[in-house]
């Protein structure tokens, strides 16, 4: 059961243009929804995120919005760079009342970016 | 401030043979997390300790175990190795209790797992 999903393999995108990656999720319970960035032989990087009572997230040339009634979030860079060039995977997470922690991030299968010349 | 640190980074191991990797979290986290990323998927949450113990735990057997130190730093053990375990294993750190930015976990490059 794919909670979390990101629905297309890659993307090419002109540097300077907009990169749209988008991500959709299943489940209403998550709280908190965060976006990592991965190069090769590296882990995952953080790089923006967002609550769930909130629409919008805006971080530089980096914003994340989201739409609760669709279940769907989208992470926009604008310009893009060559260097934005990686994986970029879409992760939730719930919080668990009874311990205040948030055990685990629910990640999708991620989404190649490549920023052309 | 120390980043997430993982040892090793490559390892080769053979089927029914018995591994542990490491993780040391970034300074001022107290929380370490466990995902297995296999080829081509997201990582996927194996489990989390927290103050010393398992702070939930994802769809995977016991045979993969860990353990949290008093210096917060952590290890994860897999026994009775399986083809499919080869995978690159990631280790996060976060901070809770703490504000809502504490959700955002911080990962180490990774232990690339071969098993033949």
């Amino acid at each position: 059961d794919q909670q979390v999903k990101q629905n297309s393999p890659s993307l090419s995108v002109q540097e300077g243009r907009i990169s749209i990656l988008n991500c959709d999720y299943t489940n209403s319970m998550f709280d908190y929804f965060l976006w990592y960035k991965k190069y090769p032989a590296e882990g995952p990087t953080f790089l923006i995120s967002i609550s769930s009572i909130k629409d919008k997230n805006e971080d530089g040339r980096f914003t994340v919005f989201l739409n609760k009634s669709a279940k769907h979030l989208s992470l926009h860079i604008v310009p893009s760079q060559p260097g934005d060039s990686a994986v970029y995977f879409c992760a939730a997470i719930t919080w668990q009342m009874t311990t205040g922690t948030a055990s685990k991030l629910t990640f999708g299968t991620g989404t190649r970016l490549q920023v052309t010349l | 401030e120390t980043g997430v640190t993982q040892s090793p980074t490559h390892l080769i191991k053979t089927r029914g043979q018995q591994v542990t990797l490491r993780c040391s979290s970034q300074s001022g986290h107290n929380t370490v997390s466990w995902y297995q990323q296999a080829l081509g998927q997201g990582p996927q949450f194996i489990f989390q300790y927290y103050r010393e113990e398992e702070n939930g735990r994802g769809n995977f057997p016991p045979r993969f175990s860990g353990l949290q130190f008093p210096n917060y730093s952590s290890e994860l053990n897999v026994n009775a190795l399986e083809l499919d375990d080869s995978a690159l294993y990631l280790c996060a750190s976060s901070l809770y209790p703490g504000p809502l930015s504490s959700y955002e976990q911080y990962f180490g490059p990774g232990t690339r797992l071969t098993v033949t």
